[in-house]
């Protein structure tokens, strides 16, 4: 079965500090994809990142990065230097042979950054 | 690159009361298409997804169903919806990288 966990339901931190938002995955596939979405106050679905499964290495945008482990089967996202603007709910979700190809999404966490 | 248009963007509909919701495809030919619903304080569940024209796969046993009756066009219906119905809907598309999601249709069922 393929599955996606965000244990964290709502984080709140203060504008410039470091968040991480933790994302554990399941799936018996060796090739999937994993994803990050955000979700703004407005509702849309914000595409953040796609990583497979055979790239391990961890990416660097911005504020953003990413740290893809597949000894723990986790995939979180850290946030440097968190802004107001950050706000919003974020997805985890997973995508593979499994799944048909379908994403399946995380129950998502929320971030609430204070100024 | 797809756009993905949704309309209604926002529905309050009576108990009991017809659905339809369309959702048109931009920038791509014979994609698959999804629809998701995110009920309030929830993720995102996958209903339906259309692989073509006519093709509709069911994930979720509902009071739903959906349509592909053209290639970018993609319809989710009631006949008579329930207050469980209610909730946010998006439509869905695979792009380059990722999935590009419609701004979706906030449903409120009274």
């Amino acid at each position: 079965a393929q599955k996606v966990t965000q244990a964290q339901t709502e984080i709140s931190v203060v504008e410039k500090e470091d968040v991480t938002l933790d994302c554990v995955y399941e799936t018996r596939d060796t090739t999937y994809y994993l994803f990050w979405y955000k979700q703004p106050p407005s509702g849309e679905l914000v595409f953040l990142i796609r990583r497979n499964s055979f790239d391990e290495q961890n990416e660097i945008s911005g504020r953003y990065s990413w740290n893809f482990q597949k000894s723990t089967s986790s995939f979180n996202f850290t946030i440097t230097a968190s802004q107001v603007v950050d706000s919003a709910v974020y997805f985890c979700a997973l995508s593979a042979r499994g799944s048909q190809g379908n994403l399946i999404f995380g129950k998502g966490t929320k971030l609430s950054v204070k100024p | 690159s797809q756009t993905i248009h949704q309309w209604p963007a926002t529905l309050v509909q009576p108990v009991g009361s017809p659905l339809s919701l369309e959702c048109t495809v931009e920038g791509t030919s014979n994609p698959n298409l999804y629809w998701y619903r995110q009920a309030a304080g929830r993720g995102l569940q996958l209903l339906f997804y259309s692989v073509g024209i006519g093709q509709i796969s069911s994930e979720v046993p509902q009071n739903l169903s959906a349509s592909r009756p053209q290639d970018r066009q993609f319809i989710l219906s009631s006949k008579k919806l329930l207050l469980s119905d209610s909730g946010f809907y998006l439509c869905a598309c695979p792009s380059a990288g990722g999935y590009t999601f419609g701004s979706g249709t906030r449903l409120t069922v009274v």
